[in-house]
């Protein structure tokens, strides 16, 4: 199956910094997501991108389509504590088919 | 509009088992995927079902099968349960066209004894 990689795999900052994690693939895509999962839950979709280029923002979270379509990045200013949890970047082909990184897992330290 | 939800959302079962999980997709929506996500596996793709059909499969024994219905809702059935089989099993709909955006329903964390 289709491989994203997302880095790091894991963060440990403190309160108010910032953030910034990223996905690649070795294919293109139309389509970049990106979740938060909190522990036992399921994922909650933060943002989506379905231009290259594109940035967009919710919040203190700003994500980025990569111009190559191969690449997104997700940054999150001054952290709070309630950022702890895991991130995923997602892609999806025109069949309707979801490839899923391994994720980031955020701890803020306050 | 309401979110996807799943039932039920613990189980515990033993060993030779089966069990059968539900989930109803947010109104509208025609696409139905189901994922078992484990700490060491992360997000394993089960299978995605569109319009009672399904479209996509993951790549898993035959003992996990779905179903889905006329109006959306899909269940899915593990057979034979190993002890393997423990994990968060989440459902995701979407529209179904195009890839676009998919939304998660909380997860049916399943223990097996």
């Amino acid at each position: 199956g289709q491989q994203l990689n997302q880095s790091p795999q894991s963060m440990f900052i403190q309160e108010g910094e910032d953030v910034s994690m990223n996905c690649t693939s070795s294919s293109i895509f139309n389509t970049w997501l990106w979740y938060k999962q909190d522990p036992g839950e399921g994922p909650v979709l933060l943002i989506a991108l379905y231009k290259a280029g594109e940035l967009t923002s919710n919040g203190r979270l700003t994500a980025q389509f990569g111009i190559t379509r191969k690449d997104s990045f997700l940054n999150i200013s001054a952290s709070i504590p309630s950022d702890v949890g895991i991130y995923f970047c997602a892609t999806a082909n025109t069949g309707n088919q979801f490839y899923f990184g391994t994720g980031t897992s955020l701890t803020v330290i306050p | 509009k309401a979110g996807v939800t799943q039932t039920p959302r613990y189980l515990i079962k033993t060993r030779g088992q089966q069990v059968t999980l539900s989930c109803s997709p947010i109104s509208g929506h025609r696409s139905v995927s189901w994922y078992q996500q484990t700490p060491g596996q992360g997000l394993q793709f089960l299978f995605e079902y569109f319009s009672e059909t399904q479209r996509n499969k993951g790549n898993f024994p035959g003992r996990f099968s779905g179903r889905q219905f006329s109006n959306s809702r899909s269940e899915m059935n593990v057979s034979t349960l190993e002890l393997g089989d423990s994990a968060l099993y989440l459902c995701a709909s979407s529209l179904g066209q195009g890839g676009k955006t998919q939304y998660f329903g909380p997860g049916t964390r399943l223990l097996v004894l």
